[in-house]
């Protein structure tokens, strides 16, 4: 098991265009949870799957942001018409379903950098 | 609403012990987790307290008291690797986890 594996590791783009980010979960684990986080700052909670389906949402999340998973395993998050304040490193995390005692993984994030 | 306060930095030298406190306000409380992130790195695991009192995972100790909406995470012989933010974090009845700004504890020789 190689852990939680998001890509890209970075991504640049200019204002205005969409990204994508895929995150791969650790394989048996049925929980996928996005964050964000900036620089001097906490994880930053955006959406909850439980499996396939799409469980929680946080109101910070604009209607740019979209995230599926489709399958129950790998998730990916895409952001539309991206914004300078977009600019952050987003999180992805897996845990199992075990109630609260389910510690979450974390990938090593996508840094992306709006211009 | 959740609300968390954690001293914002703290300071302390290779092999000391430093507490880190962390006062929370949530409802639905089921317990608290505890997280390390190394600059550029990913948050990681630290402990997870449901009921009240000490546990114990080598050099890092946590504590809970519920009644007292409190915990803290001590750390023992503290190394130069420790250098990090910590974070605590009650988790909701999803497992999903509410993060404050977090401690960043800085370890000098």
């Amino acid at each position: 098991d190689t852990g939680v594996s998001q890509n890209p590791r970075h991504k640049i783009t200019k204002r205005g265009q969409n990204v994508t980010f895929r995150c791969d979960p650790i394989s048996e684990h049925n929980r996928l949870y996005w964050y964000r986080q900036t620089l001097g700052q906490g994880p930053e909670f955006l959406t909850y799957f439980q499996n396939e389906a799409q469980l929680e949402k946080s109101r910070l999340l604009s209607d740019r942001f979209s995230a599926e998973r489709p399958k129950g395993s790998f998730s990916t998050l895409e952001i539309q018409r991206t914004e300078q304040g977009d600019s952050a490193m987003y999180l992805c995390a897996s845990s199992l379903d075990l109630g609260q005692n389910s510690p979450l993984h974390f990938g090593n994030g996508t840094r992306l950098t709006v211009t | 609403g959740q609300s968390l306060e954690q001293p914002s930095e703290v300071t302390a030298v290779e092999g000391a012990i430093v507490q880190i406190n962390c006062t929370y306000q949530t409802s639905g409380f089921y317990g608290l987790s505890w997280y390390q992130q190394h600059d550029g790195g990913a948050p990681t695991f630290l402990s997870y307290n449901a009921l009240d009192g000490l546990e114990e995972t080598g050099r890092f100790s946590s504590f809970l008291s519920r009644s007292d909406s409190y915990g803290y995470l001590l750390l023992q012989e503290l190394q130069m690797k420790d250098s990090a933010s910590y974070f605590c974090a009650p988790p909701s009845n999803t497992g999903k986890l509410i993060f404050g700004q977090g401690t960043t504890l800085q370890v000098k020789p």
